[in-house]
């Protein structure tokens, strides 16, 4: 079974740009859920989806987004990039109807804004 | 009430030896408590997880004990070996909520010198 796949592994924007970021989740999962990981935050959970509706939102700026497709892949926009925007993104895909059963992480997407 | 407080932020331990990373909680309305292992550039990887039906979980050289009353849970790691250096993550959810949202600790790094 393939795992949680991120595209793209690295990115490297500019201020004031937006950027997207893909998420495929494990063959059958329905939650997709975003994480933000930076060393001075640690992980901190921007927003799930489940069946294509945002189920829970951190507490974020709206300049990030996201949203689910029906194959439950999931997208998640950063508009209007600052420089504390630089972290690791984690997507964590979880299975079925019954919430909180385990959680699996992909490896992540790198973005760097200068 | 949402934070997991995670300690030590660092160890270091002799191969073969015990580690032992600590969590604490305030929200009593969590139900699920997972670990995580996360490598350098790598994103975090489910350990193990417990309920607070149970007041002790073990799967190979992992063990996590949990204490209701006193809202603290631990992660030992027998026998240490070099290969489990990494940063490792306690986190709680709601179980019986509607999200898969994840509470994470600060993470603590763990060093196994050899």
């Amino acid at each position: 079974k393939a795992g949680v796949t991120q595209t793209p592994r690295y990115l490297i924007k500019t201020r004031g740009q937006q950027v997207t970021l893909s998420c495929s989740p494990i063959s059958g999962h329905r939650s997709v859920s975003w994480y933000q990981q930076t060393p001075g935050q640690g992980l901190q959970f921007l927003f799930e989806y489940f069946s294509e509706t945002q189920r829970n939102k951190g507490n974020f700026p709206g300049r990030f987004s996201g949203r689910q497709f029906s194959n439950s892949r999931s997208e998640m926009n950063v508009s209007t990039l600052e420089l504390g925007d630089s972290a690791l993104y984690l997507c964590a895909s979880s299975g079925g109807y019954q919430v909180n059963t385990e959680a699996f992480f992909g490896q992540g997407t790198r973005l760097t804004v200068v | 009430q949402q934070q997991v407080k995670q300690s030590p932020q660092s160890l270091i331990v002799q191969k073969g030896g015990i580690s032992i990373i600590n969590c604490a909680y305030e929200n009593t309305a969590f139900d699920y408590f997972p670990w995580y292992q996360q490598f350098p550039g790598k994103g975090p990887a489910l350990l193990i997880a417990i309920r607070p039906d149970v007041s002790e979980k073990k799967e190979g050289r992992f063990t996590i004990s949990f204490n209701k009353s006193a809202k603290q849970f631990s992660l030992h790691i027998m026998d240490s070996q070099p290969g489990d250096s990494a940063t490792y993550f306690c986190a709680a959810s709601m179980y019986g909520g509607a999200t898969n949202k994840l509470i994470f600790g600060t993470g603590t790094l763990l060093a196994v010198q050899p």
